[in-house]
C-alpha cells in the first residue's frame, strides 16, 4: 500500500512569494496534519484537518493556511515568505484516535532566498 | 500542556553495544508517547508506540522502549547497535486540543552515531 506522499520534494523561492505543498494520505486515512521542521529541531505542528474542516491550528501566523479536499489529499499554502520560513515541511496521516500513530511523508524541502 | 524532553542531542555508540536513547515525558493525564527516527532526507518512521496496554512496547528494527510513571520516562532502547541505525530520533507525545483534535508534541531529538 502507498505511504504518505508528498510533492514537490524540493523547492526554492525568494521573500515575498508565495507557495504551495501537496499531500495525498494513506488510503483510508481521513485526518491530515502539516508540520514544521526546521534544522536541528522536532517538528511543529501547523494544522488539522479531518473531514475537510480544520480541526486544529498551532502557533504559525496568518500566513499559512491550508485546505483538505474531498479526496482528503490536503494542500498547505503559505504566503509572504519570509527567510525564517525555510524548513522542511511534513504531512502526517492517521485514523482518529489519541492513541493512533501519525504516519508521516518524506516531507517537502522548503528553501527561500 | 504536555511535552517531551530528550537528553543529549548527540549518543555515540560502537556497533554491537547497547543502544540507550532517553526520553522524559509531563502530562498531566496518562500519556500516548511514540518514538520515531529520521534518516537523512526522509521523513519520520514510527518505531513504537505506548498507549497504556504494556509497559514495556517492542517496535521495529529490535527496538524497544519501557514506559515508567513513577519516573516519568520513556527511554529507548536496542541490545546491540548496527550501523544502519545511525540517524535522528524523535520521542513524542500526542496531546489533545480544545476542540478534540490530536497533535504530536515533539523533543528536540537525539542524533545516534555508530562507529564500526
Amino acid at each position: 500500500d502507498a505511504g504518505v506522499t508528498q510533492s514537490p520534494t524540493h523547492l526554492i523561492k525568494t521573500r515575498g512569494q508565495h507557495v504551495t505543498l501537496r499531500c495525498s494520505p494513506i488510503s483510508g486515512h481521513k485526518s491530515v496534519s502539516w508540520y514544521q521542521q526546521v534544522l536541528g529541531q522536532g517538528p511543529q505542528f501547523i494544522f488539522q484537518y479531518y473531514e475537510k474542516e480544520e480541526r486544529g491550528r498551532g502557533n504559525f501566523p496568518d500566513r499559512f493556511s491550508a485546505r483538505q479536499f474531498p479526496n482528503y489529499s490536503s494542500e498547505l499554502n503559505v504566503n509572504a515568505l519570509l527567510l525564517g520560513d525555510s524548513a522542511l515541511y511534513l504531512c502526517a496521516s492517521s485514523v482518529p484516535g489519541a492513541n493512533q500513530p501519525q504516519h508521516f511523508g518524506d516531507g517537502t524541502r522548503l528553501s527561500i532566498l | 500542556a504536555q511535552s517531551v524532553t530528550q537528553l543529549g542531542s548527540h549518543v555515540s555508540v560502537s556497533e554491537g553495544a547497547l543502544v540507550l536513547l532517553r526520553c522524559n515525558y509531563s502530562s498531566s493525564v496518562p500519556p500516548y508517547l511514540f518514538w520515531y527516527v529520521q534518516y537523512p532526507n526522509q521523513g519520520l518512521q514510527l518505531l513504537l508506540k505506548y498507549t497504556s496496554a504494556a509497559t514495556l512496547v517492542k517496535g521495529i528494527n529490535g527496538f524497544e522502549a519501557e514506559f515508567k510513571k513513577s519516573e516519568t520516562s520513556f527511554h529507548l532502547t536496542k541490545p546491540s547497535a548496527h550501523m544502519s541505525d545511525a540517524a535522528e530520533y524523535f520521542c513524542a507525545v500526542s496531546e489533545t486540543g480544545r476542540t478534540g483534535f490530536q497533535k504530536l508534541v515533539f523533543g528536540t531529538g537525539t542524533r545516534l552515531l555508530v562507529s564500526p
